[in-house]
């Protein structure tokens, strides 16, 4: 089945710093989300996006929905410990089924 | 207010043998969905209702693969009968509504890990 296509695979970084990533689609889609998942429990929505180039945060949580609707970024602020886990964005393309595309997921490691 | 529950949390079976997972809802959410995640991957659908009907079926491997949600409420996913490539992670998430563009938010439970030796 299709996945979106999310970048980096897995980024290591230290407490403090800020991270970006992003996901990028073959097809439009008019909503998209980010998902956060710890392991051994299901996915937790973050944030989610409704409009072209809309930009929305969600405490030290940005996302923005791409102008082309084929994309969306995520980006964390001032990180710690506790934001590890696997980021997943996904896609919805509407119609009847409101059917969720998912990224491949992106692994964040913090080092405290 | 209550998450979506399932069980069990962990299943090991041997290829060919049969095994069930379960699901319960959030409350008066409509729509209810499984989802296989297999590791390193994103969750893939592979079947949505609405109350006890099926909305999207197109990537159930009918030929193993079965759900069913009776009453509308909670749900049963069979796989018959197991094969290796079916070890994933299988999600039960509900929503509220399907069609409202400003709620699609979808509530995941913690999954049942099934490993098929």
């Amino acid at each position: 089945g299709q996945q979106l296509n999310q970048s980096p695979q897995s980024m290591f970084i230290q407490e403090g710093e800020d991270v970006s990533m992003n996901c990028t689609s073959s097809s439009i889609f008019n909503t998209w989300l980010w998902y956060k998942q710890d392991p051994g429990e299901g996915p937790v929505l973050l944030i989610a996006l409704y409009k072209a180039g809309e930009l929305t945060s969600n405490g030290r949580l940005t996302a923005q929905f791409g102008i082309t609707r084929k994309d969306s970024f995520l980006n964390i602020s001032a990180s710690i410990p506790s934001d590890v886990g696997i980021y997943f964005c996904a896609g919805r393309s509407g119609g009847a089924t409101n059917k969720l595309i998912f990224g491949t997921g992106t692994l964040l490691a913090v080092q405290p | 207010e209550a998450g979506v529950a399932q069980s069990p949390r962990y299943k090991i079976i041997e290829k060919r043998q049969s095994v069930a997972f379960w699901c319960n809802p959030i409350s008066g959410h409509a729509t209810l969905y499984w989802y296989q995640q297999i590791l390193g991957q994103g969750p893939k659908l592979l079947i949505q209702f609405q109350n006890n009907g099926v909305v999207d079926d197109s990537q159930l491997p009918k030929d193993r693969f079965s759900a069913e949600r009776l009453k509308g409420v909670d749900s049963t996913l069979k796989i018959q009968p197991a094969k290796l490539e079916d070890s994933a992670v299988y999600l039960c998430a509900s929503s509220l509504t399907q069609v409202a563009v400003e709620l699609p938010e979808q509530y995941f439970g913690p999954g049942t890990r099934l490993t098929v030796t």
